[in-house]
């Protein structure tokens, strides 16, 4: 069964540094990964996906991510993050052509000023 | 246009009630999912609507979740014999369709078991 996996529950870094939140899925014939985002108290959006073609994603909002199949992972990254980036991050995953979204336990991003 | 709606935002009921979470989706959206979110299992997948075809029930824990979906619009998730355990944000989202279309989430309903 697919499954994800995030690495780092809590990632504390200060405002303007880079920042990486971990992501890596069970390996599937065919996978599309996606990157949600939860504001304090509001609901989840989508921030990215990958489905096929270039690797590299990127959000409106600066943050990018790698679909690296080799390595089995999503990595997202931010090279300069703001106050307003706090949230919890939660990397998903399907596969096939059935979009039952399977989710990792979530990041939850503090930054400090 | 307006987005994913869910009533009530809050709903506090006493263990053994049963309780109905509603969902609104997109117009013309027509893939519904529910998903729940807890501390101790985090976002998991409930059920799924299609159209007119059966729903996936694969992720409902038990016999007393149940739900439906009425004209291909609005659904409603029923929780019958409400336990602590039960005690999570019930989020719905809806497509497109099926396949790679983007989830739009609701903003989700607490249910509180006390």
């Amino acid at each position: 069964a697919q499954s994800v996996t995030q690495l780092d529950s809590q990632v504390p870094v200060f405002e303007e540094a880079p920042v990486e939140l971990r992501c890596n899925y069970s390996s599937s014939v065919s996978v599309y990964l996606f990157w949600y985002v939860q504001y304090p108290n509001q609901g989840l959006q989508l921030l990215l996906k990958y489905l096929s073609g270039s690797t590299l994603v990127e959000s409106i909002n600066g943050f990018e991510a790698e679909f690296n199949k080799s390595q089995t992972s999503f990595h997202l990254r931010k090279p300069s993050v703001h106050i307003s980036d706090t949230a919890e991050y939660f990397c998903a995953a399907t596969s096939g052509g059935y979009n039952k979204l399977i989710f990792g336990a979530g990041t939850r991003l503090a930054v400090h000023p | 246009g307006a987005g994913v709606s869910q009533s009530p935002s809050n709903k506090v009921t006493e263990k053994g009630k049963d309780v109905e979470l509603r969902c609104d989706p997109i117009s013309g959206h027509t893939a519904l999912y529910w998903y729940r979110q807890s501390l101790g299992q985090g976002l998991e997948f409930l059920i799924y609507f299609q159209g007119n075809s059966a729903p996936d029930k694969s992720g409902l824990p038990s016999d007393r979740f149940s739900a439906e979906r009425t004209g291909g619009s609005v659904s409603t998730l029923t929780i019958q014999r409400t336990q602590q355990e039960d005690s999570a944000v019930y989020l719905c989202a809806s497509s497109q369709q099926m396949g790679t279309d983007t989830q739009y989430f609701g903003p989700g309903t607490r249910l509180t078991v006390l």
